[in-house]
């Protein structure tokens, strides 16, 4: 149990074109979910947390306007990265808490490569 | 502020032998998490250990174990008889509790495991 997807796997975008990543918990309901960047052999770093119904909290210098974050269920969030550029290239891995189990556990999704031509 | 160093940017170690990666913590919080993760070539994150910091046993999965000294705040990983599934890049990371949790994981930088045969 505990299985997180996301989709797409990978996607390939034109500059200024939106792109949206969507992360599902697909046998638990997630209490908050949690959206992370990585570059190559790099660490991950927390860009925004998302409770189910309520705005997402972003981390500092995080655009919140660039990358909209939607937590309509217990079981779906989505990233949107809004007119993308080469910059935002990066591999987008999200994660969910599972409801009822504390907040000590996160599962992860297998991410998403955003590559902005 | 918390934060987890990784001095170790990469290590190798012979299929078999035992090899044992660092990470150092910094925090005032007196009740916390500590955890390990594994990212192999895939990139799905795979939690490996998991400890709680009022628990003064150390933690133990099969060949994976850890080194917790609270009082230095550090938290070593130590695998036995070594696999080549085991090359991955390992992540150590820190999570508040109690009232004060939010579930926000922090990583260190990663180590970069490399299992030779």
């Amino acid at each position: 149990g505990a299985v997180v997807s996301q989709h797409p796997s990978w996607v390939i975008c034109k500059s200024g074109t939106s792109v949206k990543i969507e992360c599902r918990s697909l046998d638990f309901q997630a209490t908050t979910m949690f959206w992370y960047r990585q570059f190559p052999k790099q660490s991950l770093m927390l860009m925004a947390t998302s409770n189910e119904g309520s705005k997402a909290t972003y981390e500092q210098g995080v655009e919140k306007d660039k990358f909209l974050i939607n937590h309509a269920s217990l079981t779906l969030s989505t990233l949107t990265v809004t007119s993308a550029h080469p910059e935002d290239s990066s591999f987008y891995i999200c994660s969910a808490s599972r409801r009822g189990s504390g907040r000590n556990e996160q599962f992860f999704g297998p991410g998403t490569r955003l590559t902005v031509l | 502020a918390q934060t987890v160093t990784q001095s170790q940017p990469e290590m190798s170690v012979q299929e078999a032998e035992t090899v044992t990666l660092s990470c150092t913590y910094d925090t005032s919080e007196n009740n916390y998490y500590l955890f390990w993760y594994k990212q192999p070539p895939s990139r799905q994150m795979i939690l490996v250990i998991r400890q709680e910091a009022y628990k003064q046993q150390n933690a133990t999965e099969n060949r994976f174990s850890v080194n917790f000294q609270k009082a230095a705040k550090s938290f070593s990983l130590k695998i036995s008889d070594s696999q080549l599934g085991d090359t991955a890049m390992y992540f150590c990371a820190f999570m508040k509790s109690g009232s004060g949790n939010t579930g926000k994981l922090i990583f260190g930088q990663g180590t970069t495991l490399q299992v030779k045969p």
